[in-house]
């Protein structure tokens, strides 16, 4: 079964800098894609940005860009010039490609603080 | 930018008693979820549904729980007699096509029971 870990329960960044939030996954898929959402203290999940396994390029929405390393089953979200905006938690999430409908495996997530 | 709405947005309910969760979807969209997060914990799946059958449920989707399109927008998730352990935020969500496809969150409903 897959499986996804975010590491750091919780995360600060000043704000204007970048962070970066961690988050592996185990699979024995090769095709599958990998989510981040955004869920704010109204505690809706909001789709951050996405990426599709077979894509060697990094997927960029704006100021949110990620590290996809397939190998290493690693997929990290950057948050550049970060905004008191950002803060909230933020989960990881994969998905497999074709077969199954494919429900989404979350991980625990991440909570970020946004100091000014 | 079309969205998934639900109502309510928040319920309290006495232990025993039958809840029902309703979700419009995004109109041209052909799958649809439920989730469920208790609080603290992470959102977990509870069940897929396409072609007015379920397609995909998890282990915590048991025979209490049960789902419906009743008609051509609303989904609805029912659960029969709740516990305790079935407070949590429950998301209705839709995707436009299967598997691969981005899943977009209604906003939730938070559900108490008493």
């Amino acid at each position: 079964a897959q499986t996804v870990t975010q590491s750091q329960p919780e995360m600060s960044v000043q704000e204007a800098e970048t962070v970066t939030l961690s988050c592996t996954y185990d699979t024995s898929e090769s095709d599958y894609y990998l989510f981040w959402y955004k869920q704010p203290p109204s505690r809706q999940m909001i789709l951050v940005i996405r990426q599709e396994a077979y894509k060697q390029q990094n997927a960029t929405e704006n100021r949110f860009s990620v590290n996809f390393q397939k190998a290493a089953k690693s997929f990290s979200l950057k948050i550049s010039d970060s905004q008191l905006g950002d803060a909230a938690m933020y989960f990881c999430a994969y998905r497999n490609y074709g077969g199954s409908q494919g429900n989404l495996i979350f991980g625990k997530g991440t909570k970020l603080s946004v100091k000014p | 930018e079309p969205e998934v709405t639900q109502t309510p947005s928040h319920q309290v309910t006495q232990m025993g008693q039958e809840v029902i969760l309703r979700c419009v979807p995004i109109s041209n969209h052909l799958y649809f979820y439920w989730y469920r997060q208790i609080l603290g914990q992470k959102v977990e799946f509870l069940v897929s549904f396409y072609n007015n059958e379920i397609s995909e449920k998890s282990e915590i989707f048991d025979d209490q729980f049960s789902v419906e399109r009743p008609d051509g927008s609303n989904f609805t998730l029912k659960i029969r007699s709740t516990k305790l352990e079935d407070s949590a935020m429950y998301f209705c969500a839709s995707s436009l096509k299967g598997s691969g496809n981005t899943i977009y969150f209604g906003e939730g409903s938070w559900l108490t029971v008493v």
